[in-house]
């Protein structure tokens, strides 16, 4: 009955190698978004997708390539790793409100990508 | 650019005591939230204020907000050692299409 689910917890992958994270939301949002929140504690938003529809992408690499199958899932998978991508990456959904404003989003517990 | 500046960096307080962190930001918002992060776990979402509010409560938890400072604060009232946690404000653009997050408070509770 988890809400925001994420997969794997745990990811440690030699530099180079190409890796998938995995993202499901039972909560019926039509909104999923990845962050990214380094050593520092902080989180910054990579992607949002509204109803499979890519919405935001923030400046990342092209390394990373978001896919949304359907509005409940969210993939994010990333090619040619390298040391800097070491860090948290947390999947959130949130329900778009009137006037296209959210109300609070919903976190993943996180997935820890420790590249060597 | 960051949008939402949280000090202080790190708080210690006794268990009993209230904390109060202030957030900071720079551009029109539509509302801002604040978020609890646990050691080693996801975000939980606390409160929302919407830029035309001046107060909400919800519990423990009191937030202000001053559209003319671009300013919040957070006051956790009575705190517990299970408060103990990292506090983050994050401000949803005038766009309504992102959510963005200050860099946190660590906040300690002695009990």
């Amino acid at each position: 009955d988890t809400a925001v689910s994420q997969t794997p917890k745990y990811l440690v992958t030699q530099m180079g190698n190409d890796k998938s994270i995995k993202c499901e939301q039972n909560l019926g949002h039509d909104t999923m978004y990845w962050y990214k929140q380094d050593s520092k504690k902080f989180l910054k938003i990579m992607f949002s997708y509204n109803n499979k529809e890519l919405i935001i992408n923030e400046t990342v690499p092209n390394r990373f390539s978001p896919k949304s199958p359907d509005k409940a899932h969210l993939n994010l998978h990333i090619n040619s790793l390298e040391l800097g991508d070491s860090a948290v990456y947390f999947c959130a959904s949130s329900q778009e409100g009137l006037l296209r404003t959210h109300n609070e989003q919903f976190f993943g517990p996180g997935t820890r990508l420790t590249v060597l | 650019s960051q949008q939402g500046e949280e000090d202080p960096q790190a708080l210690s307080i006794q268990e009993g005591e209230n904390a109060t962190m202030n957030c900071s930001y720079k551009t029109s918002i539509n509302n801002l939230q604040w978020y609890r992060q646990n050691s080693g776990r996801g975000l939980v979402h606390l409160i929302l204020i919407r830029s035309n509010e001046r107060e909400k409560h919800s519990g423990r938890l009191r937030v202000t907000l001053d559209t003319s400072k671009k300013s919040s604060s957070l006051l956790i009232t009575a705190s517990r050692a299970a408060d103990t946690a990292s506090y983050f404000c994050a401000t949803e653009n005038q766009y309504g299409n992102k959510l963005v997050f200050g860099a946190g408070t660590i906040l300690r509770v002695k009990s």
